[in-house]
């Protein structure tokens, strides 16, 4: 079975600055895709970014970008610029080309310091 | 209403209790599913229900029951529940057959089972 594993439970950025927030998976599969979503204290769980494994180019969502890593199984999330309203939990989620079936990290809790 | 809607918010029940969470998807979707997150553990998915039919279980206690009536309502019925049952609990739904069939959730319920 899949696994995804996040092994930064916690991170801390300055306001303005940039932030990586760190995600592996294990697969053997060829074909599938990732995700990186975003769960503010409020709770509502809201997809961040999406990334196909066939496509070589890194997906980018404005100040979000990711650096997939397909050989390596790596699927880090980088946030430029960030702002207050970033603070969230952050999960990673695998989910394979044949079936509806997501795999989702443990979090990562990011903290905005003003 | 628009996007996944979930109720209760919040529900506080007893060991004996017999109670049932509502989720309500407004997007058109024809997969919808729970999941259960605890704290500082991965997102558990518990049931999946695509075109109505439930096509995963995941060794779910039998105190636990879904039921999907049509392709917009999913309900989680709870009955006899333990203490560690405490969670929020979270559905979800998609569109089985697109490319990414990414997911999107509703706010979720806190229970507290005391």
């Amino acid at each position: 079975a899949q696994t995804v594993t996040q092994s930064q439970p916690e991170m801390s950025v300055q306001e303005a600055e940039t932030v990586t927030l760190s995600c592996t998976y294990d697969t053997s599969e060829s074909d599938y895709y990732l995700f990186w979503y975003k769960q503010p204290p409020s709770r509502q769980m809201i997809l961040v970014i999406r990334q196909e494994a066939y496509k070589q180019q890194n997906a980018t969502e404005n100040r979000f970008s990711v650096n997939f890593q397909k050989a390596a199984k790596s699927f880090s999330l980088k946030i430029s610029d960030s702002q207050l309203g970033d603070a969230a939990m952050y999960f990673c989620a695998y989910r394979s080309y044949n079936n509806n079936d997501m795999r989702f990290g443990a979090g990562t809790r990011l903290t905005v310091k003003p | 209403e628009t996007g996944v809607t979930q109720t209760p918010r919040h529900l506080v029940m007893g060991m004996t209790n017999k109670k049932s969470l509502k989720c309500e998807q407004h997007l058109g979707h024809n997969a919808m599913y729970w999941y259960k997150q605890s704290a500082k553990k991965p997102l558990e998915l518990m049931f999946v229900y695509s075109l109505e039919e439930r096509v995963e279980n995941n060794s779910v206690p039998s105190r636990f029951s879904p039921e999907c009536p049509n392709s917009s309502h999913l309900f989680l019925h709870l009955h006899t529940l333990q203490p560690e049952d405490s969670a929020l609990y979270l559905c979800a739904s998609s569109q089985v057959g697109t490319s990414s069939g990414e997911q999107f959730f509703g706010p979720g319920t806190r229970l507290t089972v005391l």
